[in-house]
């Protein structure tokens, strides 16, 4: 079975702070992880996928297959980063199908 | 980019009453669809994965008596709420791939509330 685990609820820290979501997963073959953010009543946006390697709006997240981490992370936080972040697994091949994490809120204050 | 659009964004229904979703990939054709069921302040959990021509896979716990699904066409997966009670009020939000590259769009979302 494959599991998505975002151990914090609530995050909050100031603007220009370096800021870290945390993300672990439980999945015994070669999962394709996400990032998706959903800003306030807006709908749910793909922020970065880890085969894609890129940096979206200053985010970047690593795989480490050994940890089983795929945390989310940007050194200088903007008031504008807050919003809902979900982790997200898909177990690829076929199977298009996504478990996600119970989400983050990031608040980032002035 | 890929743009899938939820119908209607909110609806209120009498307990008893069947409420129908509409889920519609706007510029591409998508083969699969997803429902997902949210809870407040609570993460997105799937509800059942919606095949062009063929039946819906529903996950374990999801009634599919309660939760028709329908895929006629390659742009279009509908959600029905059947005989809808107020423990079924939720947040309902579709998605759909294109491709493995695109991988997911991701509706608006729809608020329903029965009474």
């Amino acid at each position: 079975a494959q599991r998505v685990t975002q151990p914090e609820k609530l995050l909050s820290v100031f603007k220009g702070a370096p800021v870290e979501l945390k993300c672990n997963y439980s999945y015994s073959g070669s999962p394709e992880l996400f990032w998706y953010v959903q800003y306030s009543r807006q709908r749910l946006q793909l922020l970065l996928r880890h085969i894609s390697r890129e940096s979206i709006k200053g985010f970047t997240a690593d795989l480490n297959k050994g940890e089983t981490s795929f945390h989310l992370k940007k050194p200088f936080a903007q008031e504008e980063d807050s919003a809902m972040y979900y982790c997200a697994l898909s177990s690829g091949g076929s199977n298009y199908k996504l478990t996600f994490g119970k989400g983050t809120l990031l608040t980032v204050n002035p | 980019g890929a743009v899938v659009s939820q119908h209607p964004s909110w609806v209120i229904c009498k307990s008893g009453t069947s409420v129908k979703i509409e889920c519609r990939s706007l510029d591409f054709q998508a083969t699969t669809m997803f429902w997902y069921r949210q809870f407040p302040k609570q993460s997105l959990m799937l509800m059942a994965t919606s095949n062009e021509g063929s039946k819906a896979t529903y996950e374990q716990g999801v009634e599919k008596d309660k939760f028709l699904i329908n895929h006629a066409s390659l742009t279009l997966s509908t959600l029905t709420v059947t005989s809808a009670h107020p423990e079924d009020s939720s947040f309902y939000i579709c998605s759909a791939v294109r491709d493995r590259v695109d991988g997911y769009t991701f509706g608006s979302g729809t608020r329903l509330t029965v009474v």
